[in-house]
């Protein structure tokens, strides 16, 4: 079974600039989450999707990040514009019932 | 590949020793526990699970406790192996019945010497 699939892997930026994640998940799995670590620390949930719908985005900082997941598979998380504490690893997860299953993660550099 | 655990606090263990990694939660109403695996670069694996209703759970080589009393949760691993260094991280599921939500802790970072 293929796992969780996030893209890039990597990514650089200024502070002020754009940047916008992908995952797709496991296949037939309905919950999709986003993820926030920062280094030294566990992840911070900042959106979860059930299907198309926005479960929990109270951790969002929704001035600046935005998600979506239009067909109900995969999504997009997006930050504008992005700033120096935004520098973390994105994860994402799916899950059908009970365990979550993480991708590889999204390593974003602002300087 | 970069570390996820440059500032966590570090168990230390010989390659064969058995290794006991804590977590204190915060939640009393919280009813479901999982331990998390996460090399650098990776993200966290699932390794144990535990119920509320439950003080403990074995698996293959690891076993989990759970102390709801002091909210206190463990993870024995026996036998630890180089393949076993990792950072470590507890999460708890705050909401019952509802839609799997977890809050993970700080981490710990597990080094296995030869």
């Amino acid at each position: 079974e293929a796992g969780v699939a996030q893209s890039p892997r990597y990514k650089i930026i200024e502070k002020r600039q754009s940047v916008a994640f992908w995952c797709n998940p496991i296949s037939g799995h309905a919950t999709l989450y986003w993820y926030q670590q920062i280094l030294g620390q566990g992840p911070k949930l900042l959106i979860q999707f059930q299907n198309n719908g926005v479960v929990d985005d109270s951790q969002l900082p929704k001035d600046r990040f935005s998600a979506e997941r239009l067909k109900g598979v995969d999504s997009t998380l997006k930050i504008q514009p992005a700033k120096l504490e935004d520098s973390a690893v994105y994860l994402c997860a799916s899950s059908w019932i009970g365990e979550q299953y993480f991708g590889p993660g999204t390593r974003l550099t602002v300087t | 590949g970069e570390s996820v655990g440059l500032h966590l606090p570090t168990l230390s263990v010989q390659e064969g020793d058995n290794s006991i990694i804590n977590c204190a939660y915060s939640n009393s109403a919280s009813d479901y526990f999982i331990w998390y695996k996460q090399e650098s670069g990776k993200g966290p694996q699932f390794i144990i699970d535990i119920r509320s209703n439950m003080d403990k759970r074995q698996g293959q080589r690891v076993t989990v406790l759970l102390n709801k009393t002091v909210k206190h949760l463990s993870l024995q691993i026996a036998a630890t192996q180089p393949g076993d260094s990792a950072v470590y991280f507890c999460a708890e599921n705050p909401s019952s019945g509802g839609y799997n939500k977890l809050i993970f802790g700080a981490g710990t970072r597990l080094a296995v010497h030869p």
